[in-house]
């Protein structure tokens, strides 16, 4: 119950096109859900966050949308960039400000030209 | 912005030796971090949380006499993998907690270790 799964594994896309990257979670206690980027070699940086207070929040060219009936979120990234290519992990925790963050597996994107 | 840094980022160490990391927050307070393992291609493994003037709490299946933990101020929290093996080789990543934050967690560039 405090997994969260991902897909897909791997994902490639044209530039300037759109990348969805969908995730997935059973345990209704959850109510934080942030997005972390990485680049080979580097840790993690938080890329957008949501709560389900809300169904979609967009920064950039990335939008978050949460489904709370489904226990689904995903993440958008519109007009790709060969520079977005990264590994990406949805998570999620409880409200509690110390409780430890559930990564899903990661999804591996590619931009190509 | 918050940043977490770590030190060093790359180590190489022969069988049986000692290694500590050091994770340190270097523009806000964290009461708790956390250690983390990445192998490649896979996700982010937590092995312990690390409280501030406290024992650190371990994942299960984490050998705590292994992965020593000390969090000495609200700066700084240290990894020590004693008697490493080259099984131990592998991406430590730490994160820390902004203290007002709610559960915004900042992680550190990571330091990658080989044990020979």
């Amino acid at each position: 119950q405090q997994q969260v799964k991902q897909s897909p594994q791997s994902l490639i896309v044209q530039k300037g096109g759109i990348s969805i990257i969908n995730c997935a979670y059973e345990n209704t206690a959850f109510d934080y859900f942030p997005w972390y980027q990485q680049f080979p070699g580097k840790g993690p940086a938080l890329l957008i966050a949501i709560r389900p207070d809300v169904s979609e929040k967009k920064e950039g060219r990335f939008t978050i949308s949460f489904n709370k009936s489904a226990k689904q979120f995903s993440l958008h990234i519109m007009d790709s960039q060969p520079g977005d290519s990264a590994t990406y992990f949805c998570a999620a925790s409880t409200g509690t400000s110390y409780d430890k963050v559930i990564f899903g597996p990661g999804t591996s994107l590619s931009v190509i030209p | 912005g918050a940043v977490v840094s770590q030190h060093p980022s790359w180590v190489i160490c022969k069988s049986g030796t000692s290694v500590k990391i050091e994770c340190r927050s270097l523009d806000f307070q964290a009461t708790t971090m956390f250690w983390y393992r990445q192998f490649p291609k896979q996700s982010l493994m937590l092995m312990a949380t690390s409280n501030e003037g406290s024992k650190a709490t371990y994942e299960q299946g984490v050998e705590k006499d292994k992965f020593l933990i000390n969090h000495a101020s609200l700066t700084l929290s240290t990894l020590t993998v004693t008697s490493a093996h080259p099984e131990d080789s592998s991406f430590y990543i730490c994160s820390a907690i902004r203290l007002a934050g709610y559960n915004e967690q900042f992680f550190g560039p990571g330091t990658r270790l080989t044990v020979l």
